[in-house]
């Protein structure tokens, strides 16, 4: 598959641990975040997303949070499971750029039985 | 079932030749993407088509080229000229109208020697 794993940091886990994976962004424009999974050889899979109006949004076992103060946004996954292996990627989208995302380069978890 | 399919899932070419990568959506979504995503890497936007008959370069548009004919299809031509054609290439689609969910394909790995 495709290694989209290599010189990624990466965070290792107890199953059943709580995640809490980290992004960084830098535009005080961008108005829209969201999260990706993306398993090897695939196409990322949609998380959680999030309006630059709000702090906090929850979904199931997931929750984003987004400090624009420190322009910081973090992805915590609750009862980690080996089906979340995976790269997590944030994306941001700069208000008025027609909806383009621009991503991060991604986070490794490794979750361990 | 909806979604995004992009087709061959592994592409092998000679260098010189030209090569087009298909993606079809039938999600009805009015915008589509194409992205490129090296190992280790984030994905880098090329290519993106907001409507039928109108598409606009990305970050990475040299050496690429795209066709938008029809609504539920976004074609992407490597050609020759493209310096570092091998990568895994993601096509997504989203509703439009501003910053929204984008769905990703499977993606097609290319290799070009």
């Amino acid at each position: 598959g495709e290694s989209v794993g290599l010189h990624l940091p990466t965070l290792s886990v107890q199953e059943g641990d709580n995640s809490i994976i980290n992004c960084a962004y830098s535009n005080s424009a961008s108005d829209y975040f969201i999260w990706y999974k993306q398993e090897s050889g695939k196409g990322p899979q949609f998380i959680i997303d999030i309006r630059s109006n709000m702090d906090k949004r929850q979904g199931q076992r997931v929750t984003v949070l987004l400090n624009k103060t420190v322009k910081h946004l973090s992805l915590q996954i609750a009862a980690t499971q080996p089906g979340d292996s995976a790269v997590y990627f944030c994306a941001e989208n700069i208000r008025g750029s027609q909806g383009n995302l621009i991503f991060g380069k991604g986070t490794k978890l490794s979750v361990k039985p | 079932d909806g979604g995004i399919t992009q087709s061959p899932k592994y592409l092998f070419r000679k260098e010189g030749q030209n090569v087009t990568l298909s993606c079809e959506q039938n999600l009805n979504h009015d915008a589509m993407y194409w992205y490129r995503q090296d190992p280790g890497q984030g994905l880098r936007l090329i290519y993106y088509s907001q409507i039928v008959n109108d598409f606009q370069k990305g970050d990475i548009a040299e050496g690429y080229s795209v066709s938008r004919e029809k609504k539920e299809s976004f074609p992407l031509t490597v050609t020759s000229a493209q310096k570092n054609p091998t990568a895994f290439y993601l096509c997504a689609s989203s509703i439009g109208q501003g910053p929204v969910e984008q769905y990703f394909g499977p993606g097609t790995r290319l290799t070009v020697t």
